[in-house]
This record gives structure tokens, C-alpha cells and sequence, in this order.
């Protein structure tokens, strides 16, 4: 079982909708969450990160967590073309310093 | 200001040759990290680095090897390139405690 897992994608939406990511992990010590994007053919950026478990709102953006499922996630409110990227979650593990496990990342498309 | 700045873009390596990806950042970050990303496979850790003159393996570090010897270079060298290393390499950097890394634009590598 891998650490974190994250549903590949592609994920296909029409401009306006709202889009849920989702992500799961086996770690249940694992306490800083993160979701970067990544459009094509460039580096990851940093999207949202947020402590624990709760909600954390930014803009159109709101990042979820849920420690008791051991599920995060990231919802898009009013989803518009330029959202279009791979969607990638990060967490720290025990121990880990600063050192990120990611994700697969999944795949996002917002159609006109 | 430039960020994390990856040199050469793209390579085309044959088996068994050597070559090494540049990595430089501006921002006088600590925290230094080479990732690969495979399809499917997410960012995996290769070696990482707390400062000048320290580092030390991440997850896949066969096969790789990198230096540190300022604040603002963190090159990595391929030696004795096998096709398994065919991969896109991304250079990040940090502060302490933080966990918005700052990636560099990716080297895409194959080797042949």
C-alpha cells in the first residue's frame, strides 16, 4: 500500500463546476498537509497547506482534512480554464523534518 | 529575482555516460532537494540537503550523487546512466520549517 494515494485522473469538468481532489494516506502520525499545482511541463507551486485536521479557505480554493478517515482534500469553487493542472497532495511524515511525500497527483481539465 | 533555476532544460544521454543537472537558487535558502517524477509514480525524494556541506539520501538515491558546496548550488551527477533514470528532475529549495518549497522548472532527461 502506497503512503499517500491520490486518483490519477483525468478529471474533466465543464467551466463553473465545482471540483473536489481528493487524496488518502496509511500514516495516521502525518500532521502538515499540502496541496501544490503543476501545469504542464513546469514545477510544482505551492497551493494551500494546512495544519491538522479542519478546514482552510483561500479564495476560490478550500483545503480539507479529515485525520479520523485519513482523507484530505482540496475543493475549486467556480472552476475556470486556467485551473486546468495536475493536482498534487503532500504531507510530512513522523520524523521528516521538511521532507515532503507526495502524492501521484491527478489530473485536471476545465472545459470551456 | 530568479527562484530555483535548473540547467540544461532537456538531455539525451546514452547508457553509461555521465552528466550532471545544475541546480541554483537567489532567495538564500537552507533547504535544498532533488525529486524525480515519473508518470504515474508522483515526486520521489532523491537527495536533499540542510545546508552548505551537509546532505543525504532520500528515498531513490541509487545511482545519483550530489555535493553542496554554497549556499546557492546543489548539482546532481548521473553516473553510468542506465534507461531507468529516463525521468523529468526537479530541483527545490526551502527554508527551515517551511513547507513551501520553491521548484525549479525541471530538467527532462532520457537516456537511450
Amino acid at each position: 500500500q502506497k503512503e499517500v494515494e491520490q486518483d490519477p485522473g483525468p478529471l474533466s469538468v465543464p467551466e463553473g463546476a465545482i471540483v473536489s481532489l481528493n487524496c488518502t494516506y496509511s500514516n495516521s502520525a502525518f500532521q502538515y498537509f499540502m496541496w501544490y499545482r503543476q501545469y504542464s511541463r513546469k514545477g510544482p507551486e505551492l497551493l494551500m497547506y494546512t495544519y491538522s485536521s479542519g478546514n482552510k479557505e483561500d479564495g476560490r480554493f478550500t483545503a480539507q482534512v479529515d485525520k479520523s478517515s485519513k482523507y484530505i482534500s482540496l475543493f475549486i469553487r467556480d472552476s475556470q480554464p486556467s485551473d486546468s493542472a495536475t493536482y498534487l497532495c503532500a504531507m510530512i511524515p513522523p520524523g521528516g523534518g521538511n521532507k515532503l511525500t507526495f502524492g501521484t497527483g491527478t489530473q485536471l481539465k476545465v472545459e470551456l | 529575482n530568479a527562484g530555483v533555476t535548473q540547467t540544461p532544460k532537456f538531455r539525451i544521454l546514452k547508457i553509461g555516460q555521465s552528466m550532471t543537472l545544475q541546480c541554483a537558487q537567489d532567495m538564500n535558502h537552507n533547504y535544498m532537494y532533488w525529486y524525480r517524477q515519473d508518470p504515474g509514480m508522483g515526486l520521489k525524494l532523491i537527495y536533499y540537503s540542510v545546508g552548505a556541506g551537509i546532505t543525504d539520501k532520500g528515498e531513490v538515491p541509487n545511482g545519483y550523487n550530489v555535493s553542496r558546496s554554497t549556499t546557492e548550488d546543489f548539482p546532481l551527477r548521473l553516473e553510468l546512466a542506465a534507461p531507468s533514470q529516463t525521468s523529468v528532475y526537479f530541483c527545490a529549495s526551502s527554508y527551515p520549517d517551511s513547507y513551501g518549497y520553491t521548484f525549479g522548472s525541471g530538467t527532462r532527461l532520457t537516456v537511450v
